[in-house]
């Protein structure tokens, strides 16, 4: 079984501060993706990345995918109050499987 | 973009019966279902994979008697807790998808059992 361990597991800072969330795995995975949910409301894709050592943009957001394909992160320059939410990655449980395994997980508050 | 909706939103019903929640997606056909549970301040676990006209595959753990999933068509799956018990209360979230492109995430049912 393939595991994603987000860290941090919570976050809280201040708004206009900057921040990074961790997704690393032992495994090697074909592609991940990164999704933000609101509370009762299920995950919103952000991003997916396929390429090792990829960035990818959207608009205050970074995601980059390591050179192995083991880890990703996520880093908010700015951060604002509506960025506040559960971000989540994921990845194809195997090669080619259109099964997702989710990360663990980090809550993110920004305090206005 | 897609859409996948799911109904009900919500839903509280008593212990020992039993609930069903429907995921549609509304402007494309879904070769592939998928449903996930969430419990509160935890991430998303898959409960199974249900492909249109076929059994669906339940992850281990999950129990295929308790969890009845039926994918009828290509725009509709159901799944069926049947015998609730408060310890199934959870966020219920499906997704849909077409092979090669990627997952649609429906909103959510939100089951309480009393």
């Amino acid at each position: 079984t393939q595991l994603l361990e987000q860290s941090p597991q919570f976050l809280s800072i201040q708004e206009g501060e900057n921040l990074t969330v961790y997704c690393n795995s032992s495994s090697v995975f074909s592609s991940l993706q990164w999704y933000r949910q609101e509370p009762g409301e299920g995950p919103v894709l952000l991003v997916t990345v396929v390429t090792g050592g990829e960035v990818k943009k959207l608009k205050r957001l970074t995601f980059q995918f390591g050179d192995a394909r083991k880890d990703s992160s996520l880093h908010i320059t700015a951060a604002q109050p509506g960025d506040t939410g559960l971000y989540l990655c994921a990845g194809p449980a195997n090669f080619g499987n259109e099964k997702l395994t989710f990360g663990t997980g980090t809550r993110l508050t920004i305090i206005p | 973009g897609a859409v996948v909706s799911q109904h009900p939103s919500w839903v509280i019903c008593k212990s020992g019966t039993s609930v069903k929640i429907e995921c549609r997606s509304l402007d494309f056909q879904a070769t592939t279902m998928f449903w996930y549970r969430q419990f509160p301040k935890q991430s998303l676990m898959l409960m199974a994979t249900s492909n249109e006209g076929s059994k669906a595959t339940y992850e281990q753990g999950v129990e295929k008697d308790k969890f009845l999933i039926n994918h009828a068509s290509l725009t509709l799956s159901t799944l069926t807790v049947t015998s609730a018990h408060p310890e199934d209360s959870s966020f219920y979230i499906c997704s849909a998808g077409r092979a090669g492109y990627e997952q649609y995430f429906g909103p959510g049912t939100r089951l309480t059992v009393t």
